[in-house]
C-alpha cells in the first residue's frame, strides 16, 4: 500500500494522559498537513510541514499540541494533559510540490480516532 | 475555524437519479477540490479545478469552478448504491506565501435507494 498511513487507528484514554499518533506519508512528499475531524464537519486545519520545517501550526488549538517531523518523512502529533473536548478524529494528509512548482492535490489517512474517557 | 458553505446537508435519492451539491466561500480560492469520504476512511479526492469557469468530469461526476472563485459544484449523473457517502468540497489557495492548506464544507451525506 503506498498510501498516506497512520497508527493507531484507534486510541482511549483517560483523561490527563499524553497521546501521540504517527503518520507515514506517502514516499517523496515533501508537503505534510494535520487536519482534526469531529462529527458532522469537515476536516479542520491543525500544522503543516514542509520537509522537516513546520511552516504553520496556527491551526493547533493550545500549546497542549505540538507536531513533529524530525526527518522530513515520518512525522507525529501528540496531545498533552488530555481533555474531553480533544475526542475527535485527527488525519494526516501529505502532497507533493513538484520542481516545476505546481501543487499536487492532499492525499488523506485513514485517520486516528481518539476516545477520551 | 472557517468551513465553508456547503449545501444541501443531506440528500436522499432514488438510484438512477442525478444529483446536484454546491459550495460557496467569503473568500477567494485558486483551486477547488471535492473528496468523498466512506465510514472507517479518510477523504479520497474525486475531482480538482484550477481556473475559474473550468468544468471537468470524472466519469459520472462533473464539476465546476466558479467564474468569481467564491463557489463550486458538483454533478453526478444516474446514481447508483455505491455513490453512498459524505462529499465534501474543499477550498484552497496556492501561491505567494500561500502553501495550500485545505478549508473544507461541512459535507453532503448522499443516500442512494436501489
Amino acid at each position: 500500500d503506498t498510501g498516506v498511513s497512520q497508527d493507531p487507528r484507534h486510541k482511549i484514554t483517560k483523561r490527563g494522559q499524553n497521546v501521540t499518533f504517527r503518520c507515514d506519508p506517502i514516499s517523496e512528499h515533501n508537503r505534510l498537513y494535520w487536519y482534526r475531524q469531529t462529527l458532522g464537519q469537515g476536516p479542520e486545519f491543525l500544522t503543516y510541514f514542509n520537509y522537516e520545517a513546520q511552516q504553520d501550526k496556527s491551526g493547533l488549538p493550545n500549546d497542549r499540541f505540538s507536531a513533529e517531523r524530525p526527518e522530513g518523512s515520518i512525522s507525529t502529533l501528540t496531545i498533552q494533559r488530555t481533555e474531553q473536548r480533544d475526542s475527535a478524529m485527527y488525519r494526516c494528509a501529505s502532497s507533493l510540490r513538484a520542481r516545476d512548482y505546481s501543487n499536487q492535490p492532499q492525499h488523506f489517512g485513514d485517520g486516528t480516532r481518539l476516545s477520551i474517557l | 475555524g472557517q468551513q465553508l458553505n456547503q449545501s444541501p446537508q443531506s440528500m436522499f435519492i432514488q438510484e438512477g437519479e442525478d444529483v446536484s451539491m454546491n459550495c460557496t466561500s467569503s473568500s477567494i480560492f485558486n483551486t477547488w477540490l471535492w473528496y468523498k469520504q466512506e465510514p472507517g476512511e479518510g477523504p479520497v479526492l474525486l475531482i480538482a479545478l484550477y481556473k475559474a469557469g473550468e468544468l471537468t468530469s470524472n466519469g459520472r461526476l462533473t464539476a465546476q469552478f466558479g467564474i468569481t472563485r467564491k463557489d463550486s459544484f458538483l454533478n453526478i449523473s444516474a446514481s447508483i448504491p455505491s455513490d453512498v457517502g459524505i462529499y465534501f468540497c474543499a477550498g484552497q489557495l496556492i501561491g505567494g506565501t500561500s502553501y495550500g492548506k485545505l478549508t473544507f464544507g461541512q459535507g453532503t451525506i448522499l443516500t442512494v435507494h436501489p
